[in-house]
């Protein structure tokens, strides 16, 4: 089946650094990838949807200076926390759509991310 | 824009037994229903989905049934055993993206 991955699974950082989530569709090409953000007990909420080697699509509320997406390939997405704050820290999960099955969505593990 | 509701938030039967979690989705326009479990500290696990052309679909313990005209779906887990304990979501298809329920926490008690 359609295998996605992230990296890293988990990470801290202080306050005011950048940090970098690498979302990978391992057996097939992603022309699609979703980012999405989850608090504790919370459901998903979708952050932005990125096409391979066009600009990401943010959703209302989300600053895309802050949360900066690069689908430079078919098969890895990247998102970028800068200047990261405390109210960052949560789990952010990216999904990948498989160009032969058009309506599914296939979800990485998550990273953990914890600003101190 | 599309809105998903889910019902109950937490639900807690007695292993052996069904288990029954309930959608409904504002946009008529969806087509796709999929359903995820997600696990502490995990991704979404697709489980079964389901499209707007067919009514029911069923995976072994697990099945999905839609209603078209009253927007909503349900998934239908039978014969629970202690791994089903989870968080279950359940999307709708908006355009080309997903809009989540708020999840449901399933408890299988042994």
């Amino acid at each position: 089946g359609a295998v996605v991955s992230q990296h890293p699974s988990w990470v801290i950082c202080k306050s005011g650094t950048s940090v970098k989530i690498e979302c990978r569709s391992l057996d097939f090409q992603a022309t699609t990838m979703f980012w999405y953000r989850q608090f504790p007990k919370q459901s998903l909420m979708l952050m932005a949807t990125s096409n391979e080697g066009s600009k990401a699509t943010y959703e209302q509320g989300v600053e895309k200076d802050k949360f900066l997406i690069n689908h430079a390939s078919l098969t890895l997405s990247t998102l970028t926390v800068t200047s990261a704050h405390p109210e960052d820290s949560s789990f952010y999960i990216c999904s990948a759509r498989d160009p032969r099955h058009s309506y599914e969505q296939y979800f990485g593990p998550g990273t953990r991310l914890t600003v101190t | 824009g599309e809105n998903v509701e889910q019902h109950p938030s937490t639900l807690s039967v007695q292993e052996g037994d069904s288990a029954v979690i309930k959608c409904t989705y504002s946009d008529s326009a969806s087509n796709y229903f999929p359903w995820y479990k997600q696990e502490l500290g995990k991704g979404p696990q697709l489980i079964i989905d389901i499209r707007s052309n067919v009514g029911e679909k069923k995976d072994q313990r697990i099945a999905v049934t839609l209603n078209k005209t009253a927007k909503h779906f349900s998934l239908h887990i039978t014969e629970t055993q202690p791994e089903d304990s989870a968080v279950y979501f359940c999307a709708a298809r908006y355009g080309q993206n997903f809009v989540f329920g708020p999840g449901t926490r399933l408890s299988v008690l042994p």
